[in-house]
């Protein structure tokens, strides 16, 4: 089965904080992917990666970057966090052009005081 | 971004009802479909396909209308172990992207 792990389940951090959340996937698949989930709003998609080193802007990147340097791993990364990115993070990678299938991490719950 | 909505309920319904949820798109060249289940706390994870020609699995039925351009997803029998929020997810039509509905929450009780 393919396996994506989230470095933390629960984060707590301060505001202005520099914040790295880690995911990695075991199935060498092509594309990874940052969401956020908040209540009413459903899932965001914050960046995505279609290979080493290559991304893509999503629908809410701003107050966000990411670091795609080897194929299993996709970091996101807060560089100065804010009360308003208190949220539930998920990664998500897939295999192939077409996304046919993502595969979940359990998701980071950040907190941002 | 193409938009998908679906009504975030809740429907509470009783164990052994039948109840469905729509899902509606609004990018036409939208080329594939899906349903995710998400338990609370939890990760989404795929559900079911829709195909042009709908699906059937076990209880679980999903139905494509591409001129109405909406999925549905009609769960027959219902069990406790049902109750969860269902997404809806929307791809192709230019970006390969998949785009994901704000969820229907189900509650089934005893």
């Amino acid at each position: 089965d393919v396996k994506v792990t989230q470095s933390s389940r629960y984060l707590v951090k301060r505001t202005g904080e520099k914040v790295f959340l880690e995911c990695v996937q075991d199935m060498d698949h092509e594309n990874m992917f940052w969401y956020r989930q908040d209540p009413g709003l459903g899932l965001r998609l914050i960046y995505f990666s279609y290979d080493v080193k290559m991304k893509e802007k999503g629908d809410i990147p701003e107050g966000y970057s990411v670091s795609r340097e080897k194929k299993e791993r996709f970091s996101l990364i807060l560089e100065s966090a804010s009360t308003n990115q208190t949220s539930m993070y998920l990664c998500a990678s897939s295999d192939g052009q077409f996304n046919e299938k993502l595969f979940f991490g359990s998701g980071t719950q950040l907190s941002v005081l | 971004r193409k938009e998908v909505e679906q009504d975030p309920g809740p429907f509470n319904v009783p164990e052994g009802a039948t109840v469905a949820f729509n899902c509606t798109y609004s990018n036409s060249a939208s080329q594939s479909f899906f349903w995710y289940r998400q338990d609370c706390r939890k990760e989404p994870k795929l559900l079911m396909s829709v195909y042009s020609s709908g699906n059937e699995d076990g209880r679980f039925t999903a139905q494509l209308n591409r001129a109405s351009q909406y999925i549905s997803l009609l769960i027959r029998d219902s069990k406790l172990s049902d109750s969860a929020t269902y997404l809806c997810v929307v791809n192709g039509g230019g970006s390969y992207i998949p785009t994901f509905g704000r969820g229907t929450s189900l509650i089934v009780h005893p």
